[in-house]
């Protein structure tokens, strides 16, 4: 069971926006502003979308934005384009032993 | 641009032995943190390991303690996984991952292509 919860899936048409949960504890998300995104696409390696709960590397569309609330961090991509088709991880620093910790993952499907 | 590459992937028996190399370039390899991450085949990421930019502070997944070392050579800008005690569940593509500060208390920035693993007999 991973220590961070995701949905297994979400849905979305062209041009629309999704979110995208990650629950935690006060422990990880909640307590500190160490959340990452990641974008992979199918037999290639996991892509930094998102760092520090809201900050997007360079070469990163604007639509892709993140926030936190609580123990809750989120992903949001506005204006959907079938290339964000591609499975999403979070990830957090976490003040147990083992230092960071990831989500279980989110698949996300372009109609 | 940063580059890590990762090396020594392949089928292994129960119980035997590999090492994982990961040579990095692009970037001032000795200032920085260093990430293990393995994916299993069809699941999610699992975070595996850290060491610190200058080697003396490491932290392993509950999963792999005891039976996995992560250390690092700054002169020859490489990273190593030494993996002993292999197991089924250890068969996985495992990922380098430069982490964003010294310490090692952040989720990686960049990461390698990733090397399989396949633990068969």
């Amino acid at each position: 069971q991973s220590a961070l919860t995701q949905p297994a899936s979400v849905s979305g048409s062209p041009g629309q926006s999704i979110t995208i949960s990650c629950t935690g504890t006060s422990s990880d998300v909640g307590g500190y502003n160490s959340v990452s995104w990641y974008q992979q696409r199918p037999g290639k390696a996991p892509e930094l979308m998102i760092y520090e709960v809201s900050n997007r590397p360079s070469g990163v569309p604007d639509r892709f934005s993140g926030s936190k609330s609580g123990n809750t961090a989120s992903l949001t991509i506005s204006g959907l384009q079938a290339e964000d088709e591609a499975d999403y991880y979070c990830s957090s620093y976490t003040s147990s032993s083992t230092q960071v910790v990831f989500g279980g993952g989110t698949k996300l499907t372009v109609l | 641009q940063v580059q890590l590459v990762e090396s020594g992937g392949g089928v292994v028996q129960p119980g035997r032995s590999l090492r994982l190399s990961c040579a990095a370039s692009g970037f001032t390899f000795s200032s920085y943190a260093m990430h293990w991450v393995r994916q299993a085949p069809g699941k999610g990421l699992e975070w595996v390991a850290v060491i610190s930019y200058n080697g003396n502070n490491k932290y392993y997944a509950d999963s792999v303690k005891g039976r996995f070392t992560i250390s690092r050579d700054n002169s020859k800008k490489t990273l190593y996984l030494q993996m002993n005690s292999l197991r089924a569940e250890d068969t996985a593509v495992y990922y380098c991952a430069r982490d964003p500060s010294f310490v090692g208390q952040q989720p990686p920035l960049d990461w390698g292509q990733g090397a399989l693993v396949t633990v068969s007999s």
